[in-house]
């Protein structure tokens, strides 16, 4: 088990271009989200996958942003039209949960760090 | 939504010393989880705690759900302690995470 793992590490890109980024979860786990994180805040949620069905997206989540998980494994996020503010680290966690079972810890990828000049 | 504070904000500690940082929470919650930030942005399980006491090595941490706070007590300091602790809190059956703004402990040699 290599935990979670997210690529690029690092992006910068100019503004109105688009960006993609991936999340590759722990192996069986179930669930996926993705979270964004600005400098001196804690990190904020932004959607939500169990297996492939993206089943909740923050209003934080306008709509340049896209997120997929084919399959239930990896997932995607897209920002399309990227602004400035967009620049943030962008957070991946995943967790495994059984109907029934309330354990849920999450775990979180090492993020890409988005900068928009 | 639900509100989750910590304190202190900041926190410098030398070598050896023995902290404590809290985490309230303003309704009931399924879980929490308590982590650590590392300088490259990393963060870092430390514990799963709905409810109860655990330890793990200096560290260890209590839930008093009915109470709505959990404390993270951090005893001999290293350097290595240096970073951001985030408290967590899931209150919907889907697991989304509400995590306060956390605490920057630096501690010095």
């Amino acid at each position: 088990d290599t935990g979670v793992s997210q690529n690029p590490r690092h992006k910068i890109t100019k503004r109105g271009q688009n960006v993609t980024f991936r999340c590759d979860p722990i192996s069986e786990h179930n669930r996926l989200y993705w979270y964004r994180q600005t400098l001196g805040q804690g990190p904020e949620f932004l959607t939500y996958f169990q297996n492939e069905a993206q089943l909740e997206k923050s209003r934080l989540l306008s709509d340049r942003f896209s997120a997929e998980r084919p399959k239930g494994s990896f997932s995607t996020l897209e920002i399309q039209r990227t602004e400035q503010g967009d620049s943030a680290m962008y957070l991946c966690a995943s967790s495994s949960r059984d109907r029934g079972n309330l354990y849920n810890e999450q775990f979180f990828g090492p993020g890409t760090r988005l900068t928009v000049l | 939504g639900i509100q989750v504070e910590q304190s202190p904000p900041d926190l410098i500690l030398q070598e050896g010393a023995n902290s404590t940082l809290r985490c309230n929470f303003s309704d009931s919650v399924n879980n929490l989880q308590w982590f650590h930030q590392n300088p490259w942005g990393q963060l870092i399980n430390l514990f799963y705690i709905p409810s109860g006491t655990k330890q793990n090595g200096r560290l260890s941490a209590t839930t008093v759900a009915t109470e709505r706070y959990s404390l993270l007590y951090i005893s001999s300091s290293q350097t290595t302690d240096s970073g951001v602790y985030f408290c967590a809190v899931e209150y919907v059956s889907w697991g989304k995470l509400q995590f306060g703004a956390g605490t920057q402990v630096v501690v010095t040699p």
